[in-house]
């Protein structure tokens, strides 16, 4: 089976902290993808890679950073946490974009609360 | 940029029963259409997908139809169980991004 794990379930950070969500795939996945999901707005993409430091924009990505220094593991930073980063944060994992095998695999989320 | 829009944002029905959760997209580039299923506390897990190039997929009780046309797709649940009970996220796959709409939190009532 699959796995994407990530570091932290719970996580309570204050206002203005640098903060850090880890994120790991055992699959040797090349695509590796960071979203967050509130109530009423489903899955929102933040960033996501496609390969060793390489990363793409999603919709959201204000108040994010990311970095992927080796395959399987893929980090988002908030550079100075705020409020309204108080979310569910979910990664996700998947092999290269293809006819046959374009399945998420998701982490089980940090749940984050900025203070 | 891709929009996908999803209804109803909540719906309950008697066991037994059908279920069907609407969704549209904007783009008419996209070609890839999941389905993911999350229930309470867990994380999202693909059900079923279709292609642009089908226009209807099934698999058991659920069952997946594509206009690519009116650019909307659809999921139809039948005889549904209360285990069927979730969040359900559509998605569209524009070049290299999977967009989510809303999702739809489905309950069903024994």
């Amino acid at each position: 089976d699959v796995k994407v794990t990530q570091s932290s379930r719970y996580l309570v950070k204050r206002t203005g902290e640098k903060v850090f969500l880890e994120c790991v795939q055992d699959m040797d996945h090349e695509n590796m993808f960071w979203y967050r999901q509130d109530p009423g707005l489903g899955l929102r993409l933040i960033y996501f890679s496609y390969d060793v430091k390489m990363k793409e924009k999603g919709d959201i990505p204000e108040g994010y950073s990311v970095s992927r220094e080796k395959k399987e593991r893929f980090s988002l930073i908030l550079e100075s946490a705020s409020t309204n980063q108080t979310s569910m944060y979910l990664c996700a994992s998947s092999f290269a974009t293809a006819a046959t095998n374009e399945k998420l695999f998701f982490g089980s989320g940090t749940q984050l609360s900025v203070l | 940029g891709e929009n996908v829009e999803q209804h109803p944002s909540t719906l309950s029905v008697q066991e037994g029963d059908s279920a069907v959760i609407k969704c549209t997209y904007s783009d008419s580039a996209s070609n890839y259409f999941p389905w993911y299923k999350q229930e309470l506390g867990k994380r999202p897990q693909l059900i079923i997908d279709i292609r642009s190039n089908v226009g209807e997929k099934k698999d058991q009780r659920i069952a997946v139809t594509l206009n690519k046309t009116a650019k909307h797709f659809s999921l139809h649940i039948t005889e549904t169980q209360p285990e069927d009970s979730a969040v359900y996220f559509c998605a569209a796959r524009n070049t290299d991004k999977l967009i989510f709409g809303t999702g739809t939190r489905l309950q069903v009532f024994p």
